[in-house]
């Protein structure tokens, strides 16, 4: 089965960017998704198909997909966006998720 | 506006078979999409369940393939989640979801939704 490995944690400075990054065998070659969680809510999309934000999402949100890696980039990263990030590619008719990158704002 | 709402008994007994409902509002689940369960074990990460079309046609995950059934109630727009011989490694977050995408270019979700806590124990 399909696998997707995530560092556990990053930390950025208030007003840094950060970079959280997933990665798999080729996951070049998927569409990779990757959402928001904070301390007791569901998750929230954030980046669909590699780089696409959804409606109201801010532009500091980016993504980007190549070779065995993709990144989450948040720009100007602010107290709010402190929470679990999780990638996600679909194989074989099943979701594949990352385990999840807790994003600490210094 | 589409939104989600899980329900179901919190607490299930080893052995004994897990049952939730997601009811969907704001969209027709006849009009499309897949639809899905998604679970999430207290501080831990988020593992797929499965997903169904509103044809009936569905997807599991293959670890727990052997103990899920998904259906769809069209005419109550919902559907529904039966896990059966629970353990306590089944406590979780569960979460019900909209499926956006294709197979063949890959699928996410685009809505969810606020989950259930559901614990396995005696």
């Amino acid at each position: 089965s399909y696998e997707l490995t995530q560092p556990l944690s990053v930390s950025v400075a208030l007003g840094q960017t950060a970079r959280i990054t997933c990665g798999g065998n080729n996951i070049g070659s998927k569409n990779v998704h990757w959402y928001q969680q904070k301390p007791g809510q569901a998750p929230v999309l954030v980046i669909y198909r590699d780089s696409n934000r959804p409606s109201g999402i801010p532009e500091r949100f980016s993504g980007s997909n190549s070779g065995n890696t993709a990144t989450l980039t948040i720009s100007r990263a602010q107290a709010g966006d402190e929470a679990d990030y999780y990638c996600q590619v679909w194989d074989s008719s099943t979701a594949v998720f990352g385990g999840g990158t807790k994003l600490t704002v210094l | 506006q589409v939104q989600l709402q899980e329900s179901g008994p919190g607490l299930v007994k080893p052995s004994e078979t897990l049952s939730l409902t997601c009811a969907v509002s704001g969209y027709s689940i006849s009009s499309g999409y897949y639809w899905g369960w998604i679970r999430q074990p207290p501080g831990k990460g988020l593992e797929w369940i499965g997903s169904i079309y509103h044809s009936g046609s569905t997807y599991y995950n293959p670890s727990l393939k052997s103990r899920v059934t998904i259906s769809v109630d069209t005419s109550k727009n919902q559907f529904s989640l039966k896990l059966s011989s629970v353990t306590a490694a089944d406590t979780a977050v569960y979460y019900c979801a909209r499926l956006c995408g294709y197979d063949s270019s890959g699928r996410w979700i685009d809505y969810w939704g606020q989950g259930t806590l559901v614990t396995v124990s005696s």
